[in-house]
Parts: C-alpha cells; structure tokens; sequence
C-alpha cells in the first residue's frame, strides 16, 4: 500500500521557470490538499480539493494552481516559479469524515534560484 | 481565528524516561479535533494521536497519551519510556468541526525533542 506518493523529492528552478510537483494517493481519498512548510510559519494550506472536479484555495493560493481530474491525483503547478517559493512542499490526503487524519507525502525540498 | 501554540521550541529527554510537550489553542468553537503529528529528519509527517473534542477521555497510543484539558484550552502531549527512535519534531494541530470548513490545520510551530541515550 503506497499511501501518498510526491514527486519529485527534491527541485532546483531558476526564477520564471514552470514545474509540476505530483501527488498520488491509492487509499480513496475525497480529500486532498497542498501545504508549504517554512521554518518559523509552520505549515500553510495552498489549495485544497474535497473530490475529483472540485479545488478551492486555501490561505496561500498565489503563484500556484491545482486541479482534480481524478480521485488520485492532485497536482501543483508552480506557473513562474519565484524565490519566495522556496520551501517544503507536502501532499495530503484524508477520507471526508471530520475525524480522520491527514496522511502526508514525504514532502518536496523546492529551492527557486 | 483559531491559532496553536507551542510554547516550548526544544525539549530533550533521556532514554526511557518520560517527557510532555505542551500545547494551548484558543477557539470559540466547541467541536473540533485536535492531532499531534511527529516528524523525524526524514521529513515525514506521521500522525502520533487524535483527540476529538466532545469526548472527555484522554486518547492513548500506545506510549503516547494527552492530557486534554478542554476548559483550559490545552492539549499535551506524553510520550512514556521514550525510545531514540522518538526523536523528532512534534506538531500539535487544530481543525474545526464546523460544517463547511475547508479541513484546513491549523499547526503550531513545533517542539523539537532530542533523547538522550
């Protein structure tokens, strides 16, 4: 059972350049989102999807776009990539339940130079 | 707005003894769930203990439990017998039960924990 699965691992762009982070998950997932960790902001939700068809943004949305055309797959599209992107990326994916928890990728080290 | 707070950015315990990490939230609702999540060097982020607001029992995970003291506002994590391998950052983390909420956490900025062999 893969879980979560991000790729890539780790990324260097150069300013202006386009990248796609991927996210796959196998468990059913209705729910799928995107965060960025930075050191002393925590983690910041970017978008968010609750099923194929349906994103919203959440509290850090700009310079990013995502879409859901299945229940697996939920990419991030950084469109020009800019130095205050560099971060950790993380995918994550819960059932609809109130209850449930967020099971994470392993994350993405983007460095934008 | 809901925030979390980790008022402790460091902790260290020795090797099997028994360690708390603290963790305080302010919110106006009354239904939400709390989580901590560890996470080693490794990056990941791994779900250590949830704790669903409406119910007055402490959650327990094996080694770990919390203390939740919903008048306080506070939500502690006790990790027992602490093993080398608990080393890692630990985030606690605050999502609403309202309806219609996006699901969004809420994280403080984490605990790191060293033990000590």
């Amino acid at each position: 059972n893969a879980g979560v699965t991000q790729t890539p691992k780790f990324q260097v762009l150069k300013t202006g350049q386009s990248m796609t982070l991927q996210c796959a998950q196998d468990m059913n997932h209705e729910y799928m989102s995107w965060y960025r960790q930075d050191p002393g902001m925590g983690l910041r939700l970017i978008h968010y999807s609750v099923g194929a068809g349906i994103t919203d943004q959440g509290e850090v949305p700009n310079g990013y776009n995502v879409s859901r055309s299945t229940t697996e797959d939920f990419p991030l599209r950084l469109l020009s990539a800019a130095p205050s992107q560099t971060s950790v990326y993380f995918c994550a994916s819960s059932y609809s339940q109130d209850n449930s928890p967020l099971h994470f990728g392993n994350g993405t080290r983007l460095t934008v130079t | 707005a809901q925030t979390v707070t980790q008022s402790q950015p460091e902790m260290s315990v020795q090797e099997a003894e028994t360690v708390t990490l603290s963790c305080t939230y302010d919110t106006s609702e009354s239904d939400y769930y709390l989580f901590w999540y560890k996470q080693p060097p490794s990056r990941q982020m791994i779900l250590v203990i949830r704790q669903e607001a409406y119910k007055q029992q402490n959650a327990t995970e094996n080694r770990f439990s919390v203390n939740f003291q919903k008048a306080a506002k506070s939500f502690s994590l006790k990790i027992s017998d602490s093993q080398l391998g608990d080393a890692a950052m630990y985030f606690c983390a605050y999502r609403s039960g309202r309806a219609g909420n996006n699901r969004k956490l809420i994280w403080g900025l984490g605990t790191s924990l060293a033990v000590n062999p």
